[in-house]
């Protein structure tokens, strides 16, 4: 069975401050993939990121980057200068099959003006 | 291209009632997958449907019942609702090819038992 863990329940921080969420997650499968999925307070989940299994390089989108280390089982996610709209919850996920995803419990983020 | 559309977004039903929710994927989209989200269990799949049939199931109720329509469209039914079926139901449709596929959510419809 698969699992995804954010051990980070809420994260508050001020403005232009960086902040990382973390994301550890374990399955026995070679071949899976890990998203980020960003929800404001109007509920619908927006697509951030997605990475295979088979592609560790990190990667960076404006202030946004991701750090994915196979042998810690780790997809971290980096915010630059924290914005207050980044404020919402964010959670990390692993398919393994085309339409089923695991998500974590998701991680709080408040960012402070 | 326009979004995955739920309907209705808000819903109140009782105890012992039954619900159907419907989804609306991307254009060209053929899989349909379903979620709940509470506080207490997170985010939850219950079941995915691709070219009308389940080929996903998760770990819920026969209450939980989902079907899909020949243009993609998806309908998900709970029967003799409970008070912990409140809860935040989201669909997400992808392509529906085999593990490379990313999911786009709808707003969710939002379901309150009382």
């Amino acid at each position: 069975a698969q699992k995804v863990t954010q051990a980070q329940t809420e994260i508050s921080v001020v403005e232009k401050e960086d902040v990382t969420l973390d994301c550890v997650y374990e399955t026995r499968d070679t071949t899976y993939y890990l998203f980020w999925y960003k929800q404001p307070p109007s509920g619908e989940l927006v697509f951030l990121i997605r990475r295979n299994s088979f592609d560790e390089q990190n990667e960076i989108s404006g202030r946004y980057s991701w750090n994915f280390q196979k042998s810690t089982s780790s997809f971290n996610f980096t915010i630059t200068a924290s914005q207050v709209v980044d404020s919402a919850v964010y959670f990390c996920a692993l398919t393994l099959n085309a339409g089923k995803s695991t998500f974590g419990d998701g991680t709080t983020l408040t960012v402070k003006p | 291209k326009a979004g995955v559309t739920q309907t209705p977004r808000y819903l109140i039903k009782t105890r012992g009632q039954q619900v159907t929710l419907s989804c609306s994927p991307i254009s060209g989209h053929r899989s349909v997958s379903w979620y709940q989200q509470t506080p207490g269990q997170g985010l939850q799949f219950l079941f995915e449907y691709f070219s009308e049939t389940q080929r996903n199931k998760g770990n819920f109720p026969g209450r939980f019942s989902g079907r899909q329509f020949s243009n993609s469209r998806s309908e998900m039914n709970v029967s003799t609702l409970e008070l912990g079926d409140s809860a935040l139901y989201l669909c997400a449709s992808s392509l529906g090819r085999q593990g490379t596929d990313t999911q786009y959510f709808g707003p969710g419809t939002r379901l309150t038992v009382l």
